[in-house]
């Protein structure tokens, strides 16, 4: 079975550091491309960036570039989600998708459980 | 970037009515590069459609896609309980993705 699996809940301090995990199964993880997206309390999906594990390439939406930073391993089949120092506005779900099998490559077919981001003083 | 605007905001309908979704885009895409998700509260979103008319695998075909350029269309033919839920038209070009502000298709 095909499935993307993302670490657990986290609460954090404004300035504080955070990297969270989407760990891939049941497929080649060096073959698809894997999107980060964002989810805010009651609010809709915003692409952050995008990365190719086979080779780390790695695409940021302009909302996001110099925000985050989006990294993979693929020893471990594992990319990650990166904060240098949070602030409460990055309280949010946050989710994992992996590009879709041809002839669907331009959306996310297969999504994480979502990470749920707490920054609070 | 492009652009994507979704109508109506909130869509209020009973079951076996017919949901006609717009999605509309800031310039001219590819429809190969527009793609529709169904999110429930608290789940992940889901992949109905893809290539703008594509069903993703295990859609009921109560679901179509349809449109070309800026204007693409999702339909549900005929609401089940289970359809009510949030959807988003997504889009691919220059090497970036973006998703639209979703409707919401609640029960009336």
């Amino acid at each position: 079975e095909v499935q993307l699996v993302q670490s657990g809940a986290e609460v954090k301090k404004p300035g504080e550091s955070l990297k969270i995990s989407c760990k891939g199964s049941g497929y080649s993880f060096t073959s698809y491309w894997i999107g980060w997206v964002r989810q805010m309390p009651g609010k809709g999906l915003e692409w952050m960036g995008i990365i190719y594990p086979g080779d780390s390439d790695t695409r940021y939406s302009p909302s996001f570039q110099g925000q985050v930073t989006i990294s993979a391993d693929k020893s471990i089949s594992t990319t990650y989600l990166q904060w240098s120092s949070l602030k409460a506005s990055d309280t949010a779900l946050y989710y994992c998708a992996r590009q879709g099998s041809n002839p669907a490559l331009y959306a996310f077919e297969v999504w994480g459980q979502g990470t749920r981001v707490t920054v609070s003083s | 970037e492009i652009v994507l605007t979704q109508s109506p905001g909130t869509l209020s309908l009973s079951p076996g009515e017919r949901a006609t979704l717009s999605c509309r885009a800031s310039q001219s895409i590819s429809s190969s590069y527009l793609a529709w998700y169904q999110q429930k509260p608290g789940q992940a979103p889901r992949l109905l459609i893809y290539g703008a008319s594509s069903r993703a695998t295990g859609i009921p075909d109560r679901f179509s896609g349809s449109g070309s350029g800026t204007d693409f269309t999702l339909t549900i033919s005929r609401l089940e309980p289970e359809d009510f839920a949030v959807y988003y038209c997504q889009q691919y070009g220059s090497s970036l993705f973006t998703f639209g502000p979703g409707t919401k298709v609640d029960i009336k």
